[in-house]
């Protein structure tokens, strides 16, 4: 069975330090991997997704995640947070398999705080 | 242009009641899904259709029935509404059911009362 855990719910940092929200799948097969960021009232977008073509992935706003395989992580870090990085952050994982629907598994979410 | 809305934004009503959330994506997609999120910001997919089939039903009561008249809409009429149905509902489309991208709509809070 897939799954996603986020290992904190909270983080909190000062602007212009860096950011690291910690995520860990469970996939028995090859999967697809996304980071995804709620700001207050507003529906979810697409920070990054993973798809085994390379292990460190870029993302928007300055945000960059890496695959590790032996860890099962999927971390998602920034060098230097802005006040505008305040939201809720989503990991998400989805199987790659031959048949069969894909779903998209979210993780509990973090909410990063920034801190003047 | 917004990518994909869904109507109405906020949405109070009383246990019993019967409402409707409509969604429209005008990216060109073929895939479109319901989600749920709850108080604690969990998100849980109820729904997903492609090209007018449904693909994934998840664990719903069956006071859930999404209806997609074509592949653009996915409204989500909500039977006998209880107390439990309050949440934020998020429509979200995607170019194929294959691993791609999700755009999400702002969502729906529903407040039963």
């Amino acid at each position: 069975a897939q799954s996603v855990t986020q290992l904190d719910s909270h983080v909190s940092v000062s602007e212009g330090t860096p950011v690291l929200l910690r995520c860990n799948y469970s996939s028995s097969y090859s999967p697809s991997l996304f980071w995804y960021v709620q700001h207050p009232n507003k529906g979810l977008q697409l920070l990054l997704k993973y798809t085994s073509a390379a292990t460190l992935v870029k993302g928007i706003n300055g945000f960059e995640a890496e695959f590790k395989k032996s860890e099962t992580s999927f971390h998602l870090t920034k060098p230097s947070a802005h006040m505008s990085d305040a939201a809720e952050y989503f990991c998400v994982v989805t199987p790659t398999t031959t048949s069969g629907t894909y779903k998209y598994i979210f993780g509990t979410g973090t909410r990063l705080k920034v801190l003047a | 242009d917004t990518a994909v809305s869904q109507t109405p934004k906020y949405l109070v009503t009383q246990m019993g009641n019967d409402k409707s959330i409509k969604c429209e994506q005008n990216l060109g997609h073929d895939t479109m899904y319901w989600y749920k999120q709850d108080s604690k910001k969990f998100l849980k997919i109820m729904f997903s259709y492609n090209n007018k089939e449904l693909i994934i039903n998840e664990t719903v009561p069956n006071r859930f029935s999404p209806k997609s008249p074509d592949k653009a809409h996915l409204n989500l009429h909500i039977n006998s509404l209880e107390l439990g149905d309050s949440a934020v509902y998020f429509c979200a489309s995607s170019y194929s059911w294959r691993n791609e991208k999700l755009f999400f709509g702002s969502g729906t809070q529903l407040s039963v009362l």
